[in-house]
């Protein structure tokens, strides 16, 4: 089945700077990449997602980027604020099934006013 | 709003009994899961039913039972089999089963305490 590994476990940044979250994943086949972001006590709530016929997806201020060949991807947050702080998930799937659907163990986002 | 709505928010449960967990989402979805989440993990899927009168086990269903009798409802019943239930629960779901475009979409979650 498919392993994603997430780094790092846990990131503090100073407001206004950039926060970069890496995750890796072992099945080629996979060709969905979602990431979702979650608050103390919430469920989770996709934030961005990217399919594998994409190599980069922007929406404001987030961003992923995909590199097939090495089978990783990145999620990248750019002038964060203090809003930003949560956990943050990323997944893959290789089939449409959510059975399919593997998770990162998370990155605890701390965003320093 | 349509949504998922997850209750209770928090529960308590003794040593050897049985509790139920609701979900239910007025979004028409076909497919719903169930989720466990412990700290510093990632989700992990005790059940999953593609559509209503169907369920499939996940990755950690022992211990758990799901019904899925109507297709807006899905309670999971954590039973006493269950050695290690403390943790946070979620219920998902998505539009289909197996449509490459699905997004799932969560509930808000229900901690459980074993006291």
């Amino acid at each position: 089945g498919e392993n994603v590994e997430q780094h790092p476990s846990t990131l503090s940044v100073q407001e206004g700077d950039s926060a970069v979250i890496k995750c890796t994943y072992s099945d080629s086949a996979s060709n969905y990449f979602p990431w979702y972001k979650q608050e103390l006590g919430k469920g989770p709530q996709l934030i961005i997602d990217i399919r594998s016929n994409v190599g980069e997806k922007k929406d404001q201020r987030i961003a992923v980027t995909l590199n097939k060949t090495a089978k990783h991807f990145s999620l990248h947050i750019t002038e964060t604020q203090p809003e930003d702080s949560a956990v943050y998930f990323c997944a893959a799937r290789s089939r449409g099934g959510a059975n399919n659907l593997f998770f990162g163990t998370g990155t605890r986002l701390t965003v320093i006013p | 709003d349509g949504g998922i709505t997850q209750s209770p928010k928090y529960l308590f449960r003794k040593e050897g009994q049985n509790v139920t967990l609701s979900c239910e989402q007025n979004l028409n979805h076909d497919a719903m899961y169930w989720y466990r989440q412990d700290p510093g993990q990632g989700l992990r899927l005790i059940y999953y039913s593609q559509i209503v009168n169907d369920f499939q086990k996940g990755d950690i269903a022992e211990g758990y039972s799901v019904s899925r009798e109507k297709k807006e409802s899905f309670p999971l019943t954590v039973t006493s089999a269950q050695k290690n239930p403390t943790a946070f629960y979620l219920c998902a779901s998505t539009p289909s089963w197996d449509a490459s475009g699905n997004t799932i979409y969560f509930g808000e979650g229900s901690w459980l305490t074993v006291v």
